[in-house]
């Protein structure tokens, strides 16, 4: 399996200001995808991220919002902008492929937002 | 589209128990089946998977078959204990290639000493 860090683990933010969160693995990987988690809820997909290229978001996800960066095959952020308590979740990045078993997907530990 | 469910939670037990967490999917194909397990205050684990019908997945005293005929991938254990506290999460990634996870609700599971 990869080892994931994400930063910052947790913040605290106010309306209005936008926070970059950093995902970073141990090895270099096919794909990096971008999910949120609301409070006692499932996880959704927010978006893929492609290496030297725009991400490609799901449906209700637009890249003014959520604007992501990849990079390199190890790194990627997402930046969460004119934050709102609607965004309060933790954000979680995932990996896959290049060296890992195919179709396992690997987390990293997420990054719990609070929007005030 | 796909699409997982599962059972409601909480799911509430006494250490040693029988556990059962139901999982049925929609999905056109053969999709690939996972659970992973979501302990207090950390990310998502891979607990197993199944790729095939038939296929059984298997980690750490948890099981789940593949039933192709029934959609289901229900996840069991023989004797839980109280770290197996946690969120578990039933999830698909689909046929068509693209590897987007589609995950079930998810499944608190509590279990007391």
């Amino acid at each position: 399996s990869a080892v994931i860090s994400q930063k910052p683990s947790r913040d605290i933010c106010q309306r209005g200001t936008s926070l970059t969160i950093q995902c970073q693995v141990d090895s270099q990987v096919t794909m990096m995808f971008w999910y949120r988690q609301q409070p006692g809820q499932s996880l959704t997909l927010i978006a893929t991220a492609n290496q030297g290229s725009e991400a490609t978001y799901e449906s209700g996800f637009v890249i003014d919002k959520f604007p992501i960066s990849r990079p390199n095959l190890t790194f990627s952020t997402l930046t969460v902008s004119n934050m709102s308590p609607e965004d309060s979740s933790i954000y979680l990045c995932s990996v896959l492929g290049l060296g890992l078993t195919v179709n396992e997907q690997y987390f990293g530990p997420g990054t719990r937002l609070t929007v005030t | 589209g796909n699409s997982v469910t599962q059972m409601e939670g909480p799911v509430t037990l006494s250490e040693e128990a029988f556990l059962t967490i139901n999982c049925t999917y929609t999905a056109t194909g053969y999709p690939s089946l996972f659970w992973y397990v979501q302990y207090p205050g950390e990310g998502l684990q891979l607990l197993l998977k199944a790729t095939k019908a038939d296929d059984k997945g298997s980690n750490k005293g948890f099981e789940a078959t593949y039933r192709k005929e029934t959609t289901s991938f229900h996840l069991e254990k023989g004797s839980v204990q109280v770290s197996d506290s946690a969120v578990y999460f039933c999830a698909l990634i689909g046929s068509g290639g693209y590897n987007k996870l589609i995950f079930g609700a998810g499944t608190r599971l509590a279990v007391h000493p």
